[in-house]
């Protein structure tokens, strides 16, 4: 079962930041925060990962607050190729390969 | 380095018939995950498979079955087909160690479309 929250849609003008936001408030001491994204119809694309520390890769930064109840996405400059829907999952990593998906937020990048 | 195959990329079925799906997952990684996406439900998890041993199995009927063979590559298995069943099906593959596993790549999926 999906254990975030996620707002349904936002919107983001072309070459400003994205900041995605989502809620895990039940989260436990050993679970991960991953990011996926999916453009129509695509397989879902893997972005980002992280425990408790601040990550950032070339896709991305994953904010995590102290208390890990919730996470922001950042895409530092947002194209319109990053119109998508941005999943939040929340797993443990010693448990198998299962993600469970909940309905992410689609973001619209507005030229 | 190539990434998740999975083939066919459409298929059209009849409701009643049998259906095999395939998927070649990236080379060295021997975990291999199997979902269904639809507009209602959204992506769900059916199996995970791992070393040809299911590991993981979501909450679907028996009708939905796989297999992974000793290559990592694997097949899933649709029989009795139902309209319901229409949905785009994805694999996915990690590379999974004694240390866990990290992320997952998913191929483009297979469109069913069952008539």
């Amino acid at each position: 079962d999906a254990k975030t929250t996620q707002p349904p849609s936002m919107d983001c003008a072309e070459g400003r930041a994205a900041n995605l936001p989502c809620n895990h408030s039940t989260i436990s001491g050993n679970e991960y925060v991953y990011w996926y994204r999916q453009i129509h119809s695509q397989g879902p694309q893997y972005i980002i990962h992280g425990l408790k520390n601040n990550e950032t890769n070339e896709m991305a930064s994953l904010i995590i607050t102290e208390d890990r109840k919730s996470s922001t996405l950042i895409l530092p400059h947002a194209t319109l190729r990053d119109t998508a829907v941005y999943y939040c999952i929340v797993r443990l990593t010693n448990t198998g390969n299962q993600f469970y998906f909940g309905t992410g937020t689609s973001l619209t990048v507005i030229p | 380095k190539a990434g998740v195959t999975q083939t066919p990329r459409y298929l059209i079925k009849t409701r009643g018939q049998q259906v095999t799906l395939s998927c070649s997952p990236i080379s060295g990684h021997r975990s291999v995950s199997w979902y269904q996406q639809t507009p209602g439900q959204g992506l769900q998890f059916l199996f995970e498979y791992f070393s040809e041993t299911q590991r993981n199995k979501g909450n679907f009927p028996g009708r939905f079955s796989g297999r992974q063979f000793s290559n990592s590559r694997s097949e899933m298995n649709v029989s009795t087909l139902e309209l319901g069943d229409s949905a785009l099906y994805l694999c996915a593959s990690s590379l999974s160690t004694g240390a866990g596993t990290t992320e997952a790549f998913f191929g483009q999926g297979t469109r069913l479309t069952v008539v």
